[in-house]
């Protein structure tokens, strides 16, 4: 079975700061996807980003991006120039690319981001 | 109108009661998913559904049962509700395609007294 981890539970930048999130994961396949969610106060859960494994090129969305780096399974989460509204509960998340367990997504525990004014 | 509706949003029900929660979507999905979200654990994955005759257990389903009553619907049900079963519960949907991304509803907030 796949397991993610997220290993700070919480994390604080300054706006206008960059910050980085960890997530390792454990898989014996070689193709799958890994996800990063947002969750603000209001509980939805926002995607930000989306990394295939079988691209080598790190993935990015505006202000955030990824450091991918399968072979230590290793998927974190860049945010640059944070603002005020990036404030929110992080999901690193994992899904084979198939299988039986196909389509099913193995989240992390969370990481919750403060950004100071 | 949210593309993945789930109700109620909130509710308190005391141990021993029967209780639903009700998922509908219109983004034309076959695949839903129910998860529950506890404190320092994340999400964790119940029962999905790949299409209207498909039911299938996630890691958590004791306790739990699910009805897929349309393409659009998936309930969630918690047959004699425990304490431990407070958590925020999430629905979700997603295509078959490789793309296959997940679109989760605002959750509902279930309290076990």
């Amino acid at each position: 079975a796949q397991t993610v981890t997220q290993s700070q539970p919480e994390m604080s930048v300054q706006e206008a700061e960059t910050v980085t999130l960890s997530c390792t994961y454990d898989t014996s396949e070689s193709d799958y996807y890994l996800f990063w969610y947002k969750q603000p106060p209001s509980r939805q859960m926002i995607l930000v980003i989306r990394q295939e494994a079988y691209k080598q090129q790190n993935a990015t969305e505006n202000r955030f991006s990824v450091n991918f780096q399968k072979a230590a399974k290793s998927f974190s989460l860049k945010i640059s120039d944070s603002q005020l509204g990036d404030a929110a509960m992080y999901f690193c998340a994992y899904r084979n690319a198939g299988g039986t367990s196909y389509g099913k997504l193995t989240f992390g525990q969370g990481t919750i981001l403060t950004v100071h004014p | 109108d949210a593309d993945v509706t789930q109700t109620p949003r909130n509710r308190i029900t005391k141990t021993g009661k029967r209780i639903m929660l009700e998922c509908s979507q219109t983004k034309g999905h076959d695949r839903m998913y129910w998860y529950r979200q506890d404190p320092g654990l994340g999400l964790r994955l119940i029962y999905y559904s790949f299409d209207v005759k498909d039911i299938n257990k996630g890691e958590i389903s004791d306790g739990y049962s699910v009805s897929r009553q349309a393409q659009a619907k998936f309930s969630l049900s918690l047959e004699s509700a425990i304490p431990n079963q407070t958590a925020l519960y999430f629905c979700a949907t997603s295509d078959g395609t490789a793309k296959n991304i997940q679109y989760f509803g605002a959750g509902t907030r279930l309290s076990v007294l």
